[in-house]
């Protein structure tokens, strides 16, 4: 069955450290986004990406670095600039820009700072 | 811009009750509706979506109908069951001018007892 997988499940991030979050969807969706999830809070877009080798900023991308080297993966790195980083992450994509379509997403991985 | 207003939560329900969460919606454009349902310590997933003024969506019991005048897409179920207790988001998807992003409201959380 086509869908997005998500890695870890949960993470522990130390002082200082920059940690990744692994997306991979095998839905041959375009699109892929990043949201941030705060407990009792709804998403808030950190950063999307329309096609491989391209991505842009959302509302809180700061402390966020993403790539887009293939079109199934798009790992988010949080980095030590992030100084609240304990939340909910979920991946999501949709199949192309330009259409009306809904996201699928993953079952998102949940952070935590040590 | 864009953006979507839900009924403020939680809202708790015995079982077999009558089931209304509203939803208001703002859009530059014609955009399509959803409305996700997530459970504890999972991804959204979706409920049910409607593409066009007057479309019915419809899933598992529940309803709502894109209303254009009222700019509107109210969710509505006949008779709740407890495994319904979830975090329920609206959501508008607009292409012309977002590039493909959904909007989503905040979310409400809809706890059912026995």
């Amino acid at each position: 069955d086509g869908g997005i997988t998500q890695s870890p499940k949960y993470l522990f991030r130390k002082e200082g450290q920059n940690v990744t979050l692994s997306c991979e969807q095998n839905l041959n969706h375009d699109a892929m986004y990043w949201y941030r999830q705060d407990p009792g809070q709804g998403l808030r877009l950190i950063y999307y990406s329309q096609i491989v080798n391209d991505f842009q900023k959302g509302d809180i991308a700061e402390g966020y670095s993403v790539s887009r080297e293939k079109k199934e993966s798009f790992p988010l790195t949080v980095t030590s600039a992030q100084k609240n980083p304990t939340a909910f992450y979920l991946c999501a994509s949709t199949r192309s820009v330009g259409v009306r379509q809904p996201q699928h997403f993953g079952d998102g991985t949940r952070l935590s700072i040590l | 811009g864009n953006s979507v207003t839900q009924m403020e939560g939680p809202v708790t329900l015995s079982e077999e009750a009558f089931l209304t969460i509203n939803c208001t919606y703002t859009a530059t454009g014609y955009p399509s509706l959803f409305w996700y349902v997530q459970y504890p310590g999972e991804g959204l997933q979706l409920l049910l979506k409607a593409t066009k003024a007057d479309d019915k969506g419809s899933n598992k019991g529940f309803e709502a109908t894109y209303r254009k005048e009222t700019t509107s897409f109210h969710l509505e179920k006949g008779s709740v069951q407890v495994s319904d207790s979830a975090v329920y988001f609206c959501a508008l998807s607009e292409s012309q001018t977002n590039a493909g992003k959904s909007t989503f409201g905040d979310g409400t959380t809809l706890t059912v007892k026995p």
